[in-house]
């Protein structure tokens, strides 16, 4: 099955720096690549996804990148503020049309005022 | 307000105990999830319904029992659970089998705790 490993576990970024999330997927079939943020006490919130036939898409503050040669995606989040301090997850799913995805084990992302 | 409603927030039992999660979800879609989240660990999938039948169970032990009456709700019925069964469970929902955009939309879980 697929298996998906997120680094790092925890980061720490002063306002206003850039943050770099990285995921890599075991699955060569993965096609759909979402990330997810959760807040204290709340549920993981779709924030951006990617799907494997484009390379990186933008909204805003964010972007994810995609490399399917090395199986590999990245959440980058600019201008970063106090309210992107969350757990971050990044997923992968085999099959668009198939509604499951295999999670990564989550980034604690604290920003520093 | 993510549309996914769980209930209770919290919830402390026994391991004899019998307890029961709620789910409700006012989205309109047709596909329903139990998730378990627990430390350092990935968002562990446990059971999918889709039109009320269930379509997936990861390996879950028998002590978890869902239950789905309608495609709006969803149960996990707990019973004789064990201390390291203590997680954060969230209920998420899709649109379902055709109408899957890759989006989940979760619930803001239910910390059990077991004692």
């Amino acid at each position: 099955g697929e298996n998906v490993e997120q680094h790092p576990s925890t980061l720490s970024v002063q306002e206003g720096d850039s943050a770099v999330i990285k995921c890599t997927y075991s699955d060569s079939a993965s096609n759909y690549f979402p990330w997810y943020k959760q807040e204290l006490g709340k549920g993981p919130q779709l924030i951006i996804d990617i799907r494997s036939n484009v390379g990186e898409k933008k909204d805003q503050r964010i972007a994810v990148t995609l490399n399917k040669t090395a199986k590999h995606f990245s959440l980058h989040i600019t201008e970063t503020q106090p309210e992107d301090s969350a757990v971050y997850f990044c997923a992968a799913s085999n099959n668009f049309g198939n509604e499951k995805l295999t999670f990564g084990t989550g980034t604690r992302l604290t920003i520093i005022p | 307000e993510t549309g996914v409603t769980q209930t209770p927030r919290h919830l402390v039992m026994g391991m004899t105990n019998k307890k029961s999660l709620k789910c409700e979800q006012h989205l309109g879609h047709n596909a329903m999830y139990w998730y378990k989240q627990s430390a350092k660990k990935p968002l562990e999938l446990m059971f999918v319904y889709n039109f009320k039948e269930q379509t997936e169970n990861n390996s879950v032990p028998s002590r978890f029992s869902p239950e789905c009456p309608n495609s709006s709700h969803l149960f996990l019925h707990l019973h004789t659970l064990q201390p390291e069964d203590s997680a954060l469970y969230l209920c998420a929902s899709s649109p379902g089998t055709g109408g899957w955009t890759g989006e989940l939309f979760f619930g803001e879980g239910s910390r059990l705790t077991v004692l």
